[in-house]
């Protein structure tokens, strides 16, 4: 197990159209979460899994979009009807316990909407 | 609440000289903090992290940082800058019973000129 994998690395999509984005985690790590980057800023959460419960949603999240991580392993992250304020980097990180030790971010999903 | 402020966009370095990115904070009860360094189009990678403990935190990639409870900052150093030093760094924090939850700053860019 190499780190946490993101796919796709790159989406670009019309506006109004639903994409989908992947992530698997590290096997051991039972916490998984989701930021959100646009350019010229740092990372801003978006919700956390422990293993398979999602903990925490952040007001970022619209009713657009939804996150599962059904069987507390891999992670999707949906939006539908996609709009062009939703363009930017979405980034899954992973960890072990509580969190509070840092953890191991994948290379994210870049999210052009054109 | 907590929030993160790094207040410089950017900071220009010789190569050879020591560096220093500023980060100051605010969170209620015990800080957890953390650099991370991004390079272009790539998630982030951890560089270090203050739990507890020796003020004094050392890193990866001969970084270090020094954790001023009075002064509620946590700069990020290196006694002498390499120009594949240059990239963006990010100072995090989270808070106790944040579900590990990171708030990031703005991201500070070091330039490394040879």
């Amino acid at each position: 197990d190499t780190g946490v994998s993101q796919d796709p690395r790159h989406k670009i999509t019309k506006r109004g159209q639903n994409v989908t984005f992947r992530c698997d985690p590290i096997s051991e790590h039972n916490r998984l979460y989701w930021y959100r980057q646009t350019l010229g800023q740092g990372p801003e959460f978006l919700t956390y899994f422990q293993n398979e419960a999602q903990l925490e949603k952040s007001r970022l999240l619209s009713d657009r979009f939804s996150a599962e991580r059904p069987k507390g392993s891999f992670s999707t992250l949906e939006i539908q009807r996609t709009e062009q304020g939703d363009s930017a980097m979405y980034l899954c990180a992973s960890t072990e316990g509580a969190g509070n030790y840092g953890y191991t971010f994948g290379s994210g999903t870049r999210l052009t909407v054109v | 609440a907590q929030s993160v402020a790094q207040p410089e966009d950017q900071v220009n370095v010789a190569e050879g000289n020591p560096l220093t990115v500023k980060c100051t904070y605010s969170v209620s009860g015990n800080p957890y903090l953390f650099w991370y360094v991004q390079y272009p189009n790539r998630g982030l990678q951890f560089l270090l992290k203050y739990i507890t403990g020796d003020n004094l935190v050392k890193g990866s990639y001969g970084f270090e940082a020094e954790f001023n409870k009075s002064q509620t900052s946590f700069h990020l150093k290196k006694p002498s800058a390499l120009v594949s030093d240059s990239a963006l760094y990010f100072c995090a924090v989270s808070g106790d019973n944040q579900g590990g939850k990171l708030i990031f700053g703005q991201g500070t860019e070091l330039s490394v000129k040879p």
